[in-house]
């Protein structure tokens, strides 16, 4: 398995309230991503990085930011979670871009729920 | 821009029998084309892709996904269901302008009854 790991993996916290998630690797793999996934809706893309400091939004990037200071952590932030964040978000990390030659290893999740 | 569309929600299948997901896809470029598995409480795992390689792609697990151009499909099937195949199952999409980037389905949750 790629060594990615998420922290926290649960977290219940109040509308208004700021949350970071973590993702870290252990691979060296140039390429971050932020996904959430909601019923319906698959996975839909929040942000991704391709290289320290470098970031860039995806599909649903409103109230969401993101940090990259070393090739091995990738950090979501919620500046105010809403419930509407509620989902469970998961990091994928990739050697390259995702594609043809490189595949998008995914970690294990992060369940959030704002009340 | 790229997007894939899933057909069903929910397959139930009988052990032993056919899988047939489907996932038919909207690109104005050649698509990579992917399907993922997703057990439960896990990230996801990628099944196959295709390349443009060959349209016939075989992956893990015994499945297998077939591209087909004039009818802009890429069906995911396994000949023979087992119980251990009950998982989320994913079609997704890149190429073009969107290079890089996953564009994902809805999910088709597969049950397997004994």
């Amino acid at each position: 398995d790629a060594g990615i790991t998420q922290s926290p993996r649960h977290k219940v916290t109040e509308t208004g309230t700021p949350v970071t998630l973590r993702c870290h690797q252990t691979e060296n793999h140039r390429y971050m991503y932020w996904y959430r996934q909601d019923p319906g809706h698959g996975l839909r893309l929040i942000h991704y990085s391709y290289g320290v400091k470098d970031t860039d939004k995806g599909e649903v990037s409103d109230g969401y930011s993101v940090s990259r200071s070393k090739t091995e952590d990738f950090l979501l932030t919620l500046e105010s979670a809403t419930s509407s964040q509620t989902s469970v978000y998961f990091c994928a990390i990739s050697e390259g871009l995702a594609g043809v030659y490189n595949e998008q290893f995914f970690g294990p999740g992060t369940r959030l729920t704002v009340l | 821009a790229q997007s894939v569309t899933q057909l069903g929600s929910h397959v139930s299948v009988s052990e032993g029998a056919l899988v047939l997901l489907r996932c038919n896809y909207s690109s104005s470029v050649p698509p990579y084309l992917f399907w993922y598995v997703q057990y439960p409480n896990q990230g996801l795992q990628l099944l196959l892709k295709y390349t443009s390689a060959a349209t016939l792609v075989k992956g893990i697990n015994g499945f297998e996904a077939e591209f087909k151009k004039s009818e802009t499909s890429f069906h995911l099937t396994k000949p023979s269901a087992h119980m251990s195949d009950a998982a989320e199952y994913f079609c997704a999409v890149t190429g073009g302008g969107s290079w890089g980037k996953l564009q994902f389905g809805a999910g088709t949750q597969v049950v397997v009854t004994p």
